[in-house]
């Protein structure tokens, strides 16, 4: 139980263009996900936290307009980065966590998707 | 913000080896994590710990929240062990704040 799935897994796209990552809880439903960003050989930077039904909450330095965040179901959030330029080549990670659970219960983490932009 | 680092930064073990891994967080947290990330980015739950000692197979965690760290401890390493160890704590509600990562290689 508890299965994060992410897609893609990997894309390589051109600068200026936009990428949207899904985040999917595949058997559980998630009112609270969270997407985290992981430069090569760096750990996980938490980005912001989805929350069902309402707007995310962005970490300090994080561009909201830059990163665009919707968590529309229980099971779905997702994030699009605009306008991708080669410095927003990055690992995204996002994790859930499950629904009727408290804050700082333990998440369960999606694969990833590596973002490449040229 | 709360800090939370790890030692040693780099690891490199003999296949049977043992080793400690060590987080020390700066503030109170709600409660810990430890996490391996594999060669393809994926990260596996190894043991949620707020405080006392877990055990699974080969890896045990212990957590002494008052004095802020705690210790994951591999015995026999293996190959498959090698990979990047995280500890995350939460902190401020919600929030999972991962440390800075052991990376561990172990060699046949």
């Amino acid at each position: 139980g508890a299965v994060v799935s992410q897609h893609p897994s990997r894309v390589i796209c051109k600068s200026g263009t936009s990428v949207k990552i899904e985040c999917r809880s595949l058997d559980f439903q998630a009112t609270t996900m969270f997407w985290y960003r992981q430069f090569p050989k760096q750990s996980l930077m938490l980005m912001a936290t989805s929350n069902e039904g309402s707007k995310a909450t962005y970490e300090q330095g994080v561009e909201k307009d830059k990163f665009l965040i919707n968590h529309a179901s229980l099971t779905l959030s997702t994030l699009t980065v605009t306008s991708a330029h080669p410095e927003d080549s990055s690992f995204y990670i996002c994790s859930a966590r499950h629904r009727g659970t408290s804050a700082g219960d333990t998440q369960y983490f999606g694969p990833g998707t590596r973002l490449t932009v040229l | 913000g709360i800090q939370v680092e790890q030692s040693p930064p780099d690891l490199i073990l003999q296949e049977g080896a043992n080793s400690t891994l060590r987080c020390n967080f700066s503030d109170s947290v709600n409660n810990l994590q430890w996490f391996h990330q594999n060669p393809w980015g994926q990260l596996i739950n190894l043991f949620y710990i707020p405080s006392g000692t877990k055990q699974n197979g080969r890896l045990s965690a212990t957590t002494v929240a008052t004095e802020r760290y705690s210790l994951l401890y591999i015995s026999s390493s293996q190959t498959t062990d090698s990979g990047v160890y995280f500890c995350a704590v939460y902190w401020d509600t919600d929030k999972l704040i991962f440390g800075t990562g052991t990376r561990l290689q172990v060699f046949p």
